[in-house]
């Protein structure tokens, strides 16, 4: 099953804009982590969310969380060009006892903001 | 602010050669993980590691893989002999705990194999 779907694919807005991305899961989850990944370069962690919780910021940024539908948005605010990235949501399974878990990528929002 | 170190930033091999991977993770952190990304494709999780044993695997990790710390700073993966589809961006990521924390990743290194 695919896991940490994000969508749009894709999303070109105006700099000073908001941006939205949103990320549906199938699974039970620990956290779902937000990152950014500037073309072929590494992954940039954002934010982690915990299961029990709903909302978070950091910044300019506005994370929501809701386990019951099973997914998550990412509002960056007033956008800047330097945000132009892609945007990944990540997840990280309940829990099993096992052991360490790897996260759970989606394919991404790809993100441009025009100057 | 401590960061995930990666070698090298690009690698070139030619098929059925072996190549080692290099990352050292953040100093305190205790768990560890092998991530790869096709081009194009999604992020995949590859191996996690912890107290010296590996902790979890997917699918793709199969016998031509596998990791080690060789001492108290280097994680490594080796890919024993390299095909084609093992061309991809590798991440090397640690974090304190598992399932509850932030993984920090390395800057990747790029390999192709021709």
């Amino acid at each position: 099953s695919q896991q940490g779907e994000e969508d749009p694919q894709a999303l070109s807005i105006q700099e000073g804009e908001n941006a939205t991305m949103n990320c549906s899961y199938k699974t039970s989850i620990n956290n779902l982590q937000w990152y950014r990944q500037n073309s072929g370069r590494g992954l940039v962690h954002l934010i982690l969310i915990r299961s029990n919780e709903r909302e978070k910021h950091s910044g300019r940024l506005r994370v929501t969380l809701d386990t019951s539908k099973k997914s998550s948005s990412l509002l960056i605010t007033a956008s800047r060009a330097a945000d132009t990235a892609s945007y990944f949501c990540a997840t990280a399974a309940m829990y099993s006892g096992g052991g360490a878990d790897g996260l759970t990528f989606g394919k991404g929002t790809h993100l441009i903001i025009q100057p | 602010e401590p960061e995930v170190t990666q070698t090298p930033s690009h690698q070139v091999t030619q098929m059925g050669q072996e190549v080692i991977l290099r990352c050292v993770p953040i100093s305190n952190h205790l768990y560890f993980y092998w991530y790869r990304q096709i081009l194009g494709q999604k992020v995949e999780f590859l191996v996690s590691f912890y107290n010296n044993e590996i902790s979890e695997k997917s699918e793709i990790f199969d016998d031509q893989f596998s990791v080690e710390r060789p001492d108290g700073s280097n994680f490594t993966l080796k890919i024993r002999s390299t095909k084609l589809e093992d061309s991809a961006m590798y991440f090397c990521a640690s974090s304190e705990w598992t399932g509850e924390e932030t993984q920090y990743f390395g800057p990747g290194t790029r390999l192709l194999v021709l």
